[in-house]
């Protein structure tokens, strides 16, 4: 099956600074790959995505690249406030069996510091 | 207001007692799932439907059970047969134009006592 390994596990950063969160994905079938943001005590949210027929997409503040070769893709925040400090999780969908698949990586704390 | 609801937000357990967690959604979501979240180790697939009456393991099924009689409900059984089964839970629909998409309830802390 499809796994998805994520780093770091960890990230501290000064406010204004950049923070990039990396993912590799084993399973060349995958087609879709979204980030989520879960807040403290709250429900993971998605964040934004990027499909397999795309290398790059950008909102705002926010990017995540793709590489389908290498099989890896990330998310990228510049300018981060401490409003971005929470834990990201990585995903990739691969169809299975007329169903589609969400494998999730084991996330990333994001600690924002002012 | 449209959305994922789960319930109970938590509830306690002693070993060797099933407990049955509710998921209902009112998105008109094809596609559902059930994930379990420990610390370090991210969001693990239990099940995930995409039509009424079918569902599909997922990478932890084992001393789980589902059901999808109606296309709002997936409700999960976390039986005796669990190892361990302290966790948060996690429910999530989709629709079938976006899947993968998922749109997630606010959680469920089971506690074996």
């Amino acid at each position: 099956g499809e796994n998805v390994e994520q780093h770091p596990s960890t990230l501290s950063v000064q406010e204004g600074d950049s923070a990039v969160i990396k993912c590799t994905y084993s399973d060349s079938a995958s087609n879709y790959f979204p980030w989520y943001k879960q807040e403290l005590g709250k429900r993971p949210q998605l964040i934004i995505d990027i499909r397999s027929n795309v290398g790059e997409k950008k909102d705002q503040r926010i990017a995540v690249t793709l590489n389908k070769t290498a099989k890896h893709f990330s998310l990228h925040i510049t300018e981060t406030q401490p409003e971005d400090s929470a834990v990201y999780f990585c995903a990739a969908s691969i169809p299975s069996g007329g169903y589609q698949k969400v494998t999730f990586g084991t996330g990333t704390k994001l600690q924002v510091i002012p | 207001d449209g959305g994922i609801t789960q319930s109970p937000k938590y509830l306690f357990r002693k070993e060797g007692q099933n407990v049955t967690l509710s998921c209902e959604q009112n998105l008109n979501h094809d596609a559902m799932y059930w994930y379990r979240q420990d610390p370090g180790q991210g969001l693990r697939l239990i099940y995930y439907s995409q039509i009424v009456n079918d569902f599909q393991k997922g990478d932890i099924a084992e001393g789980y059970s589902v059901s999808r009689e109606k296309k709002e409900s997936f409700p999960l059984t976390v039986t005796s047969a669990q190892k361990n089964p302290t966790a948060f839970y996690l429910c999530a629909s989709s629709s079938l134009a976006r899947t993968g998409e998922l749109f997630f309830g606010e959680g469920s802390r089971l506690t074996v006592l």
